[in-house]
């Protein structure tokens, strides 16, 4: 199995352009979580999904972000337009779905907003 | 809301020997999982070990192994034999056992250094 993909690894961007941040979870995982890494704020949930529904995006830090999952294979992380606090490490993580099953990280996404 | 703590941001141990993380946490709950990931350097979110809190049994993962106290609220990594493959970031995460699936609460988190 190839894992959680993420794409792409590093991203550098100018305040205000948009982001996009990309994700594909294990295949037959149900469930997909995006996470923020910060030094300031350690890691923390944006948004997760089951079965392709978003259940919980309180999360999310404000408009500018949104997140979508179209389908089992596939999620995306907008944020537009960027600013630079929203420089961090965006992880992806899926699971089976199950009550406490595992949680498989993808590599993570750098964002550097300039 | 269940938080978790890692009272330790830095800890050192010389190759072979052994050394214990801290963590605990906070929750109402009597059910839930327990977990402590590593991130190396490169950044890669690795599972160590879980542990259900229904289990008195404390779990074991080869060097790996976790001293679980449930009254006092406490799941400490305890690390065999440290390898300098060992050195990284240690996270220790708490997640209810709702319906589906939830997400993990994570801790600060202890940077792991490992001495030749």
């Amino acid at each position: 199995d190839a894992g959680v993909i993420q794409s792409p690894r590093h991203e550098v961007t100018e305040m205000g352009q948009e982001v996009t941040l990309r994700c594909k979870p294990i295949s037959g995982h149900n469930s997909l979580f995006w996470y923020r890494q910060t030094m300031m704020r350690g890691l923390e949930l944006l948004i997760y999904f089951n079965n392709n529904v978003p259940i919980d995006d309180s999360g999310m830090p404000e408009d500018r972000f949104s997140a979508k999952m179209p389908n089992a294979s596939f999620s995306t992380l907008k944020i537009q337009p960027s600013e630079p606090r929203d420089s961090a490490v965006y992880f992806c993580a899926s699971s089976l779905g199950l009550a406490g099953d595992t949680q498989y990280f993808g590599p993570g996404t750098r964002l550097t907003v300039l | 809301a269940q938080t978790v703590t890692q009272s330790q941001p830095e800890m050192s141990v010389q190759e072979a020997e052994t050394v214990t993380l801290s963590c605990t946490y906070d929750t109402s709950e009597s059910d839930y999982y327990l977990f402590w990931y590593k991130q190396p350097p490169s950044r890669q979110m690795i599972l160590v070990i879980r542990q259900e809190a229904y289990k008195q049994q404390n779990a074991t993962e080869n060097r790996f192994s976790v001293n679980f106290q449930k009254a006092a609220k406490s799941f400490s990594l305890k690390i065999s034999d440290s390898q300098l493959g060992d050195a990284a970031m240690y996270f220790c995460a708490y997640r209810t056992p709702l319906s589906g699936n939830t997400p993990l609460v994570f801790g600060k988190g202890t940077r792991l250094s490992v001495i030749a």
